[in-house]
């Protein structure tokens, strides 16, 4: 069956830090992946999207970036922290528009 | 562009009582509806989904949910609710044209009272 891993499950970081969160999926192949960040009363803000190895589609000019080195890895990162970062981020994969979303448990991070 | 509209971030309702959460949706191409439940400090789970045929979608946990293309919604009910209910309910689309996008409403907040 497929799993998917995400880590951590909480992080405290300072203002102006560096950033790396990782999401593996196993028990299936050419996922697409997703990040996304949940805010209170926001619901769910898409982050980045990737259909393939290499292949990053970006939702909103911001803070972050995201990668996809292998095919069922995806990591968000950051160079420099904002106290806007703060927030729940959540990956999730799916084998198409007609498949569901399989979120993994989310990372709570916060930012001091 | 798509958007979900989930008018009640919060909804009360007592034990035992009916419930329905509101999800209406806009797009310009046909879309895939999809409802989700979030348990504190946890990712979503897919609750159900509307793909194609019968308009009425049943979960295995007793909700059920109608698409209804003239009001573009997929309103989420359940007859009788339970304390183990209580979580945030989302409402997702999908639509048909390949860009593997997924667009989620606000959230509604269900919250059974004893």
């Amino acid at each position: 069956s497929q799993t998917i891993h995400q880590w951590p499950a909480t992080l405290v970081q300072p203002v102006g830090s560096p950033l790396s969160l990782e999401c593996t999926v196993e028990g299936t192949s050419n996922p697409n992946l997703y990040w996304y960040r949940q805010a209170a009363g926001r619901g769910l803000q898409l982050l980045f999207y990737s259909v393939g190895i290499g292949q990053i589609s970006s939702e909103v000019p911001q803070n972050l970036s995201a990668s996809r080195p292998q095919d069922r890895q995806f990591i968000l990162s950051s160079k420099k922290l904002l106290l806007s970062d703060s927030g729940f981020y959540l990956c999730a994969w799916s084998l198409g528009d007609s498949q569901p979303q399989h979120f993994g448990d989310g990372t709570r991070l916060s930012i001091l | 562009a798509q958007s979900v509209t989930q008018l009640d971030s919060q909804v009360p309702v007592f034990e035992e009582a009916p419930v329905e959460l509101r999800c209406n949706y806009s797009s310009s191409v046909s879309v895939y509806l999809f409802w989700y439940v979030q348990y504190p400090n946890q990712g979503l789970q897919l609750l159900l989904k509307y793909l194609s045929g019968s308009t009425l979608v049943e979960s295995i946990n007793g909700f059920e949910a109608e698409f209804n293309k003239s009001q573009t919604s997929f309103h989420l009910r359940k007859p009788s609710v339970h304390i183990s209910d209580t979580a945030e309910y989302f409402c997702a689309v999908s639509d048909k044209s390949g860009t593997y996008k997924y667009i989620f409403g606000t959230g509604t907040r269900l919250k059974v009272l004893a």
